[in-house]
Parts: structure tokens; sequence; C-alpha cells
């Protein structure tokens, strides 16, 4: 069935350090992959859509890009900042659409 | 943003008990959905809701747990007889139809089944 592996469950980064987080896929339709951001306190929130037809999502700074090759896909930002300290959640979109699976989720600690 | 809120943020019952989470999506949304986080694992997905009927459901929705919005107020999922294995967090999320991808969600319910 469809699923989502995400392995990095901490990242600790300092200020203006470059992020990379991964994960791979599983599907057997054309996927939409998501990345979705969790701030305490507060339920996660889209952060970038990705599909075959774009290929890649940009928003805030956050570039998200999927391989099809290696049914990956990754998000990464150049240079991060304390306020990017967050759960970030990558997710498929299956059953017809109507559903998320969301990975396990990457904790992201940003140091001033 | 438009917010989705959820009530109680945590509740505390006996194992055997009925419970109600309680839901208020976002106010032009449509598509209604639950989903379940035990601590330190993945959100899954429970169930979506569409025009008063629940359209798809996944194998963690048992014969326990049902779902209703009564006259457009809040969107409830609610838990008949609770187990331990229900302790989670519960998120609701809504989504305008057609924008399946862009759930927004709730801040989340934790639940303690003693």
């Amino acid at each position: 069935g469809d699923s989502v592996t995400q392995k990095q469950g901490q990242v600790t980064l300092s200020e203006d350090d470059f992020l990379f987080i991964n994960c791979t896929y599983s599907t057997t339709t054309y996927p939409t992959l998501l990345w979705y951001v969790q701030y305490p306190g507060q339920g996660p929130q889209l952060l970038l859509k990705v599909t075959t037809a774009n290929n890649k999502g940009i928003s805030r700074g956050f570039e998200a890009t999927y391989d099809k090759g290696t049914t990956s896909f990754h998000l990464q930002k150049a240079s991060v900042q304390e306020s990017d300290s967050a759960v970030y959640f990558c997710a498929l979109v299956y059953q017809g659409g109507r559903a998320l699976i969301f990975g396990t989720g990457t904790t992201v600690s940003v140091s001033p | 943003g438009p917010k989705v809120l959820q009530i109680p943020s945590h509740q505390i019952i006996d194992m055997g008990q009925m419970v109600t989470l309680n839901c208020d999506p976002v106010s032009n949304h449509l598509y209604f959905y639950w989903y379940k986080q035990i601590l330190g694992q993945q959100m899954e997905f429970l169930v979506n809701f569409y025009n008063g009927k629940v359209m798809e459901k996944s194998k963690l929705f048992k014969d326990q747990f049902s779902v209703e919005r009564p006259d457009g107020s809040y969107f409830t999922l609610k838990i008949q007889p609770t187990a331990l294995e229900d302790s989670a967090v519960y998120f609701c999320a809504s989504s305008l139809v057609g924008q399946i991808y862009e759930q927004y969600f709730g801040p989340g319910t934790r639940l303690t089944v003693l």
C-alpha cells in the first residue's frame, strides 16, 4: 500500500546553516507529495506541495523537490533561522485524494 | 489564517466511559477529518466526513468510534466505550472540497484513558 518513510528524527542546527530533510515514498499512483510544519502548541500546517507536474515547490525560503527514480522527496532551506525550529512532516495524498499519510516527523532545532 | 479549534485540549477519563471530542472547523470548509497520533509515532488517518456522511475510514476507526456534525455545529468524534489503547492526541482537520491536500489542522486533543 501507499506509505512514506521519514528516518531523520532530530536535526540540530545553528542559524544560517543549511537544512536538508529527506523522505521516501511508495505509491502506485502519481504522487502528490507534501511538507507540513508543526510549531509548538499548534496543529500541522501545509508548507509545500510537489506534484509530478511541477517537480518543485517553493515557499517561505523552503524548497521541496522529488526524485521519481529513487522515490524520494526532499525539503531544504539554504539558511535557517531560530524561528524555523519546528517539527516537519512529509506526507502523501492517497485514497483517491481524500486522506493524507504522514511520516513520523523530523524535529528541527535551530540555535541562535 | 483560517483556524480550526478543538475542545477540550486535554481529557482524562476512565476506561469504559464515553468521550466526545469537539472540533470547530474553518467556516467555509466542507470536508472534515480526524487523525490519531500516539506519542512518538506518526499521525494516522481515522476518518473523513462530507455532506453528513463518512466518506472513508481506516482500520483504526473501530466500531466504538462515531462521527457527526449535527446542524453545522461542532464536528465530533465519539468513542464509546473507551479502551486503554485509545490514549493519544486526536487532531481534527478541515479542507475545501477539491483541496484535500491543504488540510487545516486544530491543535489537537490529548486523550488519556486510565
